[in-house]
């Protein structure tokens, strides 16, 4: 079955630690995002991928990294400068080229505490 | 630009009551309207979209949206609510040649029994 897999659903991270989440499709998706959720704020951008190789910050990227080297992987570094990291987030893709008006299929999502 | 008001962040209804959910959009060219439905600690799911065709739109779980341009509104409604329809609820729009959808807060629907 085609879809978006994160991991881990939990996870735990330290103070001063970084912290990788994991972001896979199989939709042959060109764009791909990271979203953060907080309760009652809805989804809020992170970073946000066309294409391989190429990225952009979103609307709160300070704190936070990624990479696409891979067409269907879009791994979220949740690095230690991120003061808040305490969040549910989301991985999604789309068809992405401008035009499309492509719905977002989403992943299950990521659960991080900061202990 | 393109910008997504919903209004009320709970919305409370009887389980067999009547489901509205209202979504306003700015945008300076048609957009195209999506209302997603999220579970507890899931991903979202689409629900529905609107991309300039009937502007009454169908979509799962017997849930359905119209788009009234004048009014500028793409309200969600389903004529009886289920326990199992409780989860929050997005509404996002896409115009202007974006690929990257703005989405309302969302709306938390609560059923009682």
């Amino acid at each position: 079955d085609g879809g978006i897999t994160q991991s881990p659903k939990y996870l735990f991270r330290k103070e001063g630690q970084n912290v990788t989440l994991s972001c896979e499709q199989n939709l042959n998706h060109d764009a791909m995002y990271w979203y953060r959720q907080d309760p009652g704020q809805g989804l809020r951008l992170i970073y946000y991928s066309q294409i391989v190789n190429d990225f952009q910050k979103g609307d709160i990227a300070e704190g936070y990294s990624v990479s696409r080297e891979k067409k269907e992987s879009f791994p979220l570094t949740v690095t230690s400068a991120q003061k808040n990291p305490t969040a549910f987030y989301l991985c999604a893709s789309s068809g992405g080229l401008a035009g499309d008006y492509n719905e977002q299929f989403f992943g299950p999502g990521t659960r991080l505490t900061v202990l | 630009a393109q910008s997504v008001t919903q209004l009320g962040s709970h919305v409370s209804v009887s389980e067999g009551a009547l489901v509205l959910l209202r979504c306003n959009y700015s945008s300076s060219v048609p957009p195209y309207l999506f209302w997603y439905v999220q579970y507890p600690n899931q991903g979202l799911q689409l629900l529905l979209k609107y991309t300039s065709a009937a502007t009454l739109v169908k979509g799962i779980n017997g849930f359905e949206a119209e788009f009234k341009k004048s009014e500028t509104s793409f309200h969600l409604t389903k004529p009886s609510a289920h326990m199992s329809d409780a989860a929050e609820y997005f509404c996002a729009v896409l115009s202007g040649g974006s690929y990257i959808p703005t989405f309302g807060r969302g709306t938390s629907l609560i059923v009682h029994p």
